[in-house]
């Protein structure tokens, strides 16, 4: 089964609503990564808090993490119309000896309607 | 603008031809991937190369080639596909390849070729 799991797996609000989603994963990381993907576009990086870290944040972006509960959530504020995507959490774990991977979960899918 | 580049955008082709797709990398970044995203599944590596040596194939069909010629290129050589094999194939890249517990690697996403086998 894949590492990340984003919940939920579609999510629709209202401009300037907030919107959360939640990722869960099931080995130790080193860091994980939050990207947003357009419609017929690639994947963006938006944010990386490493597993030491608690919270951080990036504009209207704030990512938790629970190492304890191998959790992670994003929550988007004030959200805009240019805010609808797909959101994917990507965990950063050892792989082979001479490095580390990231492994993709499934997303989420927002749309933020005028 | 992402700094990666992938041509073509779209791609069509027979089980019996062969292409190549193309991903260069203005970003001066020493590791490149590729990564195949189909419809409703997670996003699967493929390839990796660190300083243009490949790290691990991730037991990837041998229908599919990798080549990384320098640090800024990276092509990926089709030849007989297969229908299941249609998707969108990204190619990324980070400064470094990401190791041990201190990793700080994100990666930098080009826009993909969507590949359709017929």
């Amino acid at each position: 089964s894949q590492q990340g799991e984003e919940d939920p797996q579609a999510l629709s609000i209202q401009e300037g609503e907030n919107a959360t989603m939640n990722c869960s994963y099931k080995t130790s990381i080193n860091n994980l990564q939050w990207y947003r993907q357009n419609s017929g576009r690639g994947l963006v990086h938006l944010i990386l808090i490493r597993s030491n870290e608690r919270e951080k944040h990036s504009g209207r972006l704030r990512v938790t993490l629970d190492t304890s509960k191998k959790s992670s959530s994003l929550l988007i504020t004030a959200s805009r119309a240019a805010d609808t995507a797909s959101y994917f959490c990507a965990t950063d774990e050892a792989w082979v000896a001479a490095g580390n991977k990231l492994t993709f979960g499934g997303g989420t899918r927002v749309l933020v309607k005028p | 603008e992402t700094g990666v580049t992938q041509t073509p955008r779209h791609l069509v082709m027979g089980m019996t031809n062969k292409k190549s797709l193309k991903c260069e990398q203005h970003l001066g970044h020493n590791a490149m991937y590729w990564y195949k995203q189909s419809a409703k599944k997670p996003l699967e590596l493929m390839f990796v190369y660190s300083l243009e040596e490949r790290v691990e194939n991730n037991s990837v069909p041998s229908r599919f080639s990798p080549e990384c010629p320098n640090s800024s290129h990276l092509f990926l050589h089709l030849h007989t596909l297969q229908p299941e094999d249609s998707a969108l194939y990204l190619c990324a890249s980070s400064q470094e390849l990401g190791r041990g517990p201190y990793s700080n690697q994100p990666q930098h996403f080009g826009d993909g070729t969507r590949l359709s086998i017929l």
